[in-house]
């Protein structure tokens, strides 16, 4: 029972254009989204958050949309930069301090 | 800054052997979680800790035991590997109060052969 689905396994994006990361779920107990970088053989580095009361939240170059009727939310990159390339998570969580649950991961890959 | 400490980077063992993975939280951090991500997969939460008493379990095998100390470092114990508990094993760590402020370390890669 995936709860948080990330359907696209992979994205490719041309550096300077933008890259959108696409998260679905299915427990509307969620109150809390977020995102994830990872690199191979590291944890996974927090990058942006969303509560279930916003429905956008905006950090320098990263923004996370969050369409709570649909049970879909998206990581916004511009401009998506080659160091952007890495695996991105998708997680949430209910009850504040809980643990989260993650999606399947989607690689970006970057090109110069 | 400092991070969450995860010892050892990796681990080799043969089946059926024991393994025990450390896990260092942020100062001042009161909760502690673990999740194991194998091959190709999304992390899956085992089990966490909060105040040094378990708060919450998840697909964690009765082969795996966990606890946190006193000084708030944590422990995750795993009898009679298989080969499929080949995985990355993550832990994090928070203060509850600031709501989702996870940390992660860097993870250990247990191969078990």
């Amino acid at each position: 029972d995936q709860q948080v689905k990330q359907n696209s396994p992979s994205l490719s994006v041309q550096e300077g254009r933008i890259s959108i990361l696409n998260c679905d779920y299915t427990n509307s107990m969620f109150d809390y989204f977020l995102w994830y970088k990872k690199y191979p053989a590291e944890g996974p580095t927090f990058l942006i958050s969303i509560s279930s009361i916003k429905d956008k939240n905006e950090d320098g170059r990263f923004t996370v949309f969050l369409n709570k009727s649909a049970k879909h939310l998206s990581l916004h990159i511009v401009p998506s930069q080659p160091g952007d390339s890495a695996v991105y998570f998708c997680a949430a969580g209910y009850n504040q301090g809980g643990k989260l649950i993650f999606g399947q991961g989607t690689e970006l890959s970057v090109k110069p | 800054a400092a991070g969450v400490i995860q010892s050892p980077r990796h681990l080799i063992k043969e089946k059926r052997e024991t393994a025990t993975l450390k896990c260092y939280p942020i100062p001042r951090h009161d909760t502690v979680y673990w999740y194991q991500q194998g091959p190709g997969q999304d992390p899956q939460f085992l089990i966490s800790f909060y105040e040094k008493m378990q708060s919450d379990k998840g697909s964690i095998p009765d082969r795996f035991s966990a606890q946190q100390f006193s000084d708030y470092h944590s422990e995750l114990n795993m009898s009679s590997l298989e080969l499929g508990d080949s995985a990355l094993y993550f832990c994090a760590s928070s203060r509850r109060q600031d709501n989702y402020g996870y940390t992660f370390g860097s993870g250990t890669r247990l191969t078990v052969v």
